[in-house]
């Protein structure tokens, strides 16, 4: 079964930029889209086709997908960015998300 | 605005058996697929099922197929997950989730999700 593979966690000062990976076969080759979860709360959908955000999401969030890997880049990091953040595709009919990175803001 | 919320959630025994509901507010539910998430305490997201706007689609995680069954009542704008022969590992916060189908598919409103706790 297909498999995406983000890393565990990912620490970034304020003002500055993170970037979260995932990794899957191909991964280049589909969609990527990237969801953010708060504490507490449901997830709430970022980034999808690769690099385009919702109406509300702040321009600080973007996103590329390339080769095996897709990221998830935030310009700026904010203290309300803290957050776990999943990567999701669709492969041979069945959704797959990444295991989930915590990004901490310190 | 889009609502999505989730009900039925409940403690249950292995072996057991659950119907969860989700009611769908603010949108024209028949036009829409819909999914079902789950995720376990601490734990990540975890795809469960989709089912497409007239029922005529449906698809199912290799973890719950042949277990669960996903459908709607689109007169009624409600979307349910069937869950039979319940496991420990079944154990989740199971949320509703609207997607949108286009050039790529994504999912654009979660509920609040319904706790399914499976144990003895």
């Amino acid at each position: 079964s297909y498999e995406l593979t983000q890393p565990p966690s990912v620490s970034v000062s304020p003002g500055q930029t993170a970037s979260i990976t995932c990794s899957g076969d191909k991964l280049g080759d589909k969609y990527a889209c990237w969801y953010q979860q708060k504490p507490g709360q449901s997830p709430v959908l970022v980034i999808y086709q690769d690099n385009k955000r919702p109406s509300g999401i702040p321009e600080r969030f973007s996103g590329s997908n390339s080769g095996n890997t897709a990221t998830l880049t935030i310009s700026g990091t904010q203290p309300m960015d803290e957050a776990d953040y999943y990567c999701q595709a669709w492969d041979s009919s069945h959704v797959v998300f990444g295991g989930g990175t915590k990004l901490t803001v310190l | 605005e889009v609502q999505l919320v989730e009900s039925g959630g409940d403690l249950v025994q292995p072996g057991g058996s659950l119907r969860l509901s989700c009611a769908a507010s603010g949108f024209s539910f028949s036009s829409y697929s819909m999914n079902w998430v789950r995720q376990a305490p601490g734990k990540g997201l975890e795809w469960v099922s989709y089912i497409s706007s007239s029922s005529s689609t449906i698809y199912y995680a290799d973890s719950v197929k042949g277990r669960f069954t996903i459908s709607r009542d689109n007169a009624k704008n409600s979307l349910y997950l069937q869950m039979n022969s319940l496991r420990h590992e079944d154990t989740a916060l199971y949320y509703c989730v609207r997607e949108i189908v286009g050039a790529t598919d994504y999912f654009d409103y979660w509920g609040q999700g319904t706790l399914v706790t499976v144990s003895s």
